[in-house]
C-alpha cells in the first residue's frame, strides 16, 4: 500500500538554527499538504499546494517559514530561525483533489 | 469559518462494549466531515468520511459514524470495542467547493479500551 514518506522522523535544533523537513507523496496525488500539530491539539494547515502552486498559506507565519514543491511531486518546509514555540509535529498530507487525505508519519520537532 | 467540537477529552470502555466518540462541527453549506485515528509518534490514519449520501457510514476496522444534519454532528460509533482500538481519535471538517481543501480538526479523544 503506497504511504506518505518523510524525513528526518525527529529533530532536535537550538533556537535560531534553521532547520528543513521533507515530504514525498502518494504516487499521482496532486494536493500536497503540510500540518502543524502541537501536543494535545488537532493539526492545523500551514500550507496547501495543488501540483506545484501553493492554494492556500493564509496560517503560514511567512517570516520564518517556507514551503516548496518544485516539480510538483515532493516537497521542503523550512523554518528558518527556529524559535521555542515551533516545537510541535510536523505532518504531511496528500490527495487526489479534494478527497480524503493520506498523512505521513511526522516529524517531531524540539527545539532547545 | 469552520470549527469541530469534541467534547470528551477522554473516552473509557471496557473491551467488548459499544464504543461512542462524539463531534459536533459547524461549517457553511454542506459539510465533508472525517474520523482519523493516530496512534503515538504516529501520523493519522483515515477511518470514513460522510461526503452526501446514506447518513450511516462505514470505514475501517468495523468503525461507522452517523451524520445528523439537525444537530450538526458526526459521532464515531463501534459496535464491541477492542483492546487495539486504544488510540487518540480526530474528527475532522471541510467547507464543500473547490479551491482550498482545508481539514479543520477537533482537539481530539483519547480512546482507552480496558481489558
Amino acid at each position: 500500500e503506497a504511504e506518505v514518506a518523510q524525513s528526518p522522523r525527529y529533530k532536535i535544533t537550538e533556537k535560531s538554527q534553521a532547520v528543513a523537513f521533507w515530504c514525498d507523496p502518494i504516487s499521482g496525488h496532486a494536493t500536497l499538504y503540510w500540518y502543524r500539530q502541537i501536543l494535545g491539539q488537532g493539526p492545523e494547515l500551514l500550507v496547501q499546494f495543488q501540483d506545484e502552486s501553493v492554494v492556500d498559506d493564509s496560517q503560514l507565519p511567512k517570516d520564518r517559514f517556507s514551503a516548496e514543491r518544485l516539480k510538483g511531486v515532493d516537497s521542503t518546509l523550512k523554518i528558518q530561525p527556529a524559535e521555542l514555540g515551533d516545537s510541535a509535529m510536523y505532518l504531511c498530507a496528500s490527495s487526489r483533489a479534494g478527497n480524503e487525505q493520506f498523512f505521513g508519519p511526522g516529524t517531531r520537532l524540539t527545539v532547545l | 469559518a469552520q470549527s469541530v467540537a469534541q467534547p470528551e477529552d477522554q473516552v473509557n470502555v471496557a473491551e467488548g462494549n459499544p464504543l461512542t466518540v462524539k463531534c459536533t462541527y459547524s461549517v457553511s453549506g454542506n459539510p465533508y466531515l472525517f474520523w482519523y485515528v493516530q496512534y503515538p509518534n504516529r501520523g493519522l490514519q483515515f477511518l470514513l468520511k460522510y461526503i452526501t449520501g446514506d447518513n450511516l457510514v462505514k470505514g475501517s476496522y468495523g468503525f461507522e459514524a452517523e451524520f445528523n444534519k439537525s444537530q450538526t454532528s458526526f459521532h464515531l460509533k463501534k459496535p464491541s470495542a477492542l483492546v487495539s482500538d486504544s488510540a487518540l481519535y480526530f474528527c475532522a471538517v471541510r467547507a464543500p467547493g473547490a479551491g482550498s481543501y482545508q481539514l479543520t480538526f477537533g482537539k481530539g479523544t483519547k480512546l482507552s479500551v480496558i481489558p
